[in-house]
């Protein structure tokens, strides 16, 4: 059983669509991160949030703390948007990963 | 802004050589990790250390070691690489629950 599961796998979407990322966590953790990984290349963190909602640009990441759930949208998205989305749940010394949801948005 | 720097992008290397990964962060963080991604398995750790000596097993450290010599260096070593270690690596420093990323090093054992 994996600590964090994330969905879909994989998303194809159109340009301009509105698109939500899933995350769901059994550990107990104070905050979870949502990274960006671009195709060959090294992980940026985009949001680290403990309660309620963050917004950045047409990045909008939620979490239920008590559900133990997180999802991440993207408004307007574009082709620029195309990577992969980590969410990632720090627990004592460790940070448990979800594998990953590839993105490809198709102009 | 934290820096974590990995010294190559992409390395090739044979089986059986010695491999150095070298990591360095600049913000005086004492946690540094290791992982290795690999496609539908994720991020998973390979070793971490929580100041200079220190280390601890992850959870896949069978062919790896590590060395902490200073705080802001944290190899990872191949003693003799093999195929099945083909992979991208990641170096990650943190503090609190903030957490920075190196580039990646995408290494092929041929």
């Amino acid at each position: 059983k994996n600590e964090v599961e994330q969905s879909p796998q994989n998303l194809t979407a159109q340009e301009g669509e509105f698109i939500t990322i899933n995350c769901s966590y059994s550990v107990g953790i104070s905050a979870l991160h949502w990274l960006q990984q671009h195709p060959g290349g090294g992980i940026v963190s985009l949001f680290m949030l403990s309660s309620g909602k963050k917004k950045h640009g047409r990045l909008i990441a939620t979490i239920n703390i008590q559900e133990k759930h997180s999802s991440l949208h993207i408004t307007a998205s574009h082709p620029r948007d195309s990577a992969v989305y980590i969410c990632a749940a720090p627990t004592g010394n460790q940070f448990y990963f979800g594998t990953g949801t590839s993105l490809t948005v198709i102009p | 802004d934290v820096k974590v720097t990995q010294s190559s992008r992409y390395l090739v290397k044979r089986t059986g050589e010695k491999v150095f990964l070298e990591c360095v962060q600049d913000m005086d963080h004492e946690n540094m990790f290791w992982y290795r991604q690999d496609p539908g398995l994720g991020l998973r750790l390979i070793y971490f250390s929580y100041d200079v000596k220190m280390k601890e097993k992850g959870d896949i450290p069978e062919g790896y070691s590590v060395s902490r010599e200073k705080k802001e260096r944290f190899s990872l070593i191949l003693e003799s690489a093999s195929t099945n270690q083909t992979s991208m690596y990641l170096c990650a420093s943190r503090k609190g629950y903030g957490y920075t990323f190196g580039s990646g090093t995408r290494l092929t054992v041929v």
